[in-house]
């Protein structure tokens, strides 16, 4: 069975700094996908970046990178300049794909607030 | 043009009474799923569903039952609603087959059981 962790229930940052999220999981698969979603107060979930097991290149949507450690089953978010909007809760998922649908396995998430 | 589109956003009832939520997504997608978030935001698969299989999460009570009309709808009935159902509910959808794009969720539907 497939595992993800985070190991920071709460976290904050000063406006304009960085941070980094940190999530780890457990496959025996080798083909899968990663994910990062938000979800800010208003509830929506909201993708924010996603990552294909099989290529080494990490992610990069604007201010939000992954640093991407296959061999460690790591997959961190880090949120570059941060803004009061990104003050959310963030959900590190793992997917795999089977013939009958997607197979999603999300963490516990990461509360993060941005300081002004 | 919402993407995947639960009804209703909010949902106040009493313990016993029968419920059901909407989800319709435009996306052409071929599977659906319904999650369920508690109070610690934990989400919790309940079900899949696409053409060919519908896919249960053993722990999910026979309470709660998905039904689709069409590709394009899965709704979620609840029947003798109880106080622990509590939760946000959400719809989501993707591609079986494709880039793995991920899901789409909707905005999610509160329910509230007093």
């Amino acid at each position: 069975a497939q595992t993800v962790t985070q190991s920071q229930p709460e976290m904050s940052v000063q406006e304009a700094e960085t941070v980094t999220l940190s999530c780890t999981y457990d496959t025996s698969e080798n083909n899968y996908y990663l994910f990062w979603y938000k979800q800010p107060p208003s509830r929506q979930m909201i993708l924010v970046i996603r990552q294909e097991a099989y290529k080494q290149q990490n992610a990069t949507e604007n201010r939000f990178s992954v640093n991407f450690q296959k061999a460690a089953k790591s997959f961190s978010l880090k949120i570059s300049d941060s803004q009061l909007g990104d003050t959310a809760m963030y959900f590190c998922a793992f997917m795999k794909r089977l013939n009958t649908g997607n197979q999603f396995y999300f963490g516990t998430g990461t509360s993060l607030t941005v300081i002004p | 043009d919402t993407a995947v589109s639960q009804t209703p956003k909010y949902l106040v009832t009493q313990m016993g009474n029968d419920k059901s939520i909407k989800c319709e997504q435009n996306l052409g997608h071929d599977t659906m799923y319904w999650y369920k978030q508690d109070s610690k935001k934990f989400l919790k698969i309940m079900f899949s569903y696409n053409n060919k299989e519908l896919i249960i999460n053993e722990t999910v009570p026979n309470r709660f039952s998905p039904k689709s009309p069409d590709k394009a709808h899965l709704n979620l009935h609840i029947n003798s609603l109880e106080l622990g159902d509590s939760a946000v509910y959400f719809c989501a959808s993707s591609h079986s087959q494709g880039r793995g794009n991920g899901y789409t969720f909707g905005s999610g539907t509160r329910l509230t059981v007093v």
